[in-house]
Order: C-alpha cells, then structure tokens, then sequence
C-alpha cells in the first residue's frame, strides 16, 4: 500500500531551537495538509496545500512557523525557535481530490524541553 | 464556515454490543464526510466517507453510517463491537465549493473502549 512518509517519528530538542519536519506525499497525490494533535486542542489545522501552492495557514503561528512544498514529493514544516508549547503530534496528510479522503502519515512526535 | 461536533469524549461498550458514535456537522455548502479511526500511536486511517449518491455508506471493519441531511448528522455504527474497535474515531466535513474545497475539518474525537 502506497505511504505517507513522515521523518523524524520522533524529536527531542531544546526550547530554541529550529526544528524541520518533513513529508513524502503519496506519488501523484496534489494536496497536502499539515495538523498538530495536542491532548487539549485535538486535531488542528496548520497549514494546507494543492498543486504546491499554499491554500490556507490561517491555522500557523506565523511568527515561527513556515510550510513549504519545495517540490511535489516534499513537504516541510518549520519552527524557529521552538517553544514548549509546540510539543504535538504533527501529522502530514496527501490526497487526490476534494472527495477522495486523505492519507495520513505516523506522524512526528515532537517533544520541546 | 463548516464545523463538526461529536457529541460525548469518551464511549464505552461491552463486546458484542452495538457501537453508535455521534457526529453533527454544520456547512453552507454540500458537504463531504469522513470517519477516521486512531489507534495508540499511530496516524488516523479511513474508515468510510460520504460523498455523494447512497446515504448509507459502509466501511472497513464492519463500521457504516449514515448521511442526514434533515438533521445534519452522520452518526459511526457498528452492530457488535469487538475488542480491537477500542481505538479514538474522529469526524470530519470537508467540501466542493470555493477556492478552500477539500480542507477538512475534525470534531474532538471519541474514545471508544470495549469492555469484554
């Protein structure tokens, strides 16, 4: 079955420091979203992207967050400096088309000290 | 603006008992709906979707539901649980129209546990 590669599973870094988390969208798949899952906040929205372009990251801190799709097979996730509070899950998630229902990776466990 | 809300954070069932899960939706255009279920420590996995056509939809692992556009819901059932259903399940609405069609949006989840 075709993945959605997330790396790193896991990061442990010091409050900060910049912090880089990637995506391989699943080959052929044109939006790509990014959510963070926090015990207090569920499931929340980031940073959203169709054909590379970004659509919405209303839902980014954008003071030290920033997503990018460089090329089709790539998407990052940027913290600078990373603070306490961003300790989350951040998930990457691809899909087709607006009905299609989306794929998600394992995620990145990020843990800020 | 299109949200979702699943009515009660946590469920529990006895094995062999029906599984009904809650979810209303709110959304000025014709939605999409989706079940996603979460198992510890890994990433959220499609069980079904409604997009068009038949309102009854039926998934994986014997999960279906049920697409009720009177009354704006689109609530996860299963007729018997089964100790590995135990997971979290997430709701969500996403839509067609507008240069923002397809961002999907999530209720809080429900906690399914399964009592033996």
């Amino acid at each position: 079955d075709a993945r959605v590669t997330q790396t790193p599973r896991h990061k442990v870094t010091e409050m900060g420091q910049e912090v880089t988390m990637r995506c391989q969208p699943i080959l052929g798949h044109n939006t790509v979203f990014w959510y963070r899952q926090t015990m207090m906040q569920g499931l929340e929205l980031l940073a959203y992207f169709r054909n590379r372009a970004p659509l919405d990251d209303s839902g980014m801190p954008k003071d030290r967050f920033s997503a990018e799709m460089p090329d089709a097979t790539l998407a990052t996730l940027k913290i600078q400096p990373s603070e306490p509070r961003d300790s989350a899950v951040y998930f990457c998630a691809s899909g087709r088309d607006r009905g299609y229902g989306y794929t998600f990776g394992s995620g990145t466990r990020l843990t800020v000290v | 603006a299109q949200s979702v809300t699943q009515l009660g954070s946590h469920v529990s069932v006895s094995e062999g008992a029906l599984v009904l899960l809650r979810c209303n939706y709110s959304s000025s255009v014709p939605p999409y709906l989706f079940w996603y279920v979460q198992y510890p420590n890994q990433g959220l996995q499609l069980l079904l979707k409604y997009t068009t056509g038949a309102t009854l939809v039926k998934g994986i692992n014997g999960f279906e539901a049920e697409f009720k556009k009177s009354e704006t819901s689109f609530h996860l059932t299963k007729p018997s649980a089964h100790m590995s259903d135990a997971a979290e399940y997430f709701c969500a609405v996403s839509s067609l129209g507008g240069n923002q069609g397809g961002k999907l949006i999530f209720g809080q989840g429900t906690e399914l546990s399964v009592k033996p």
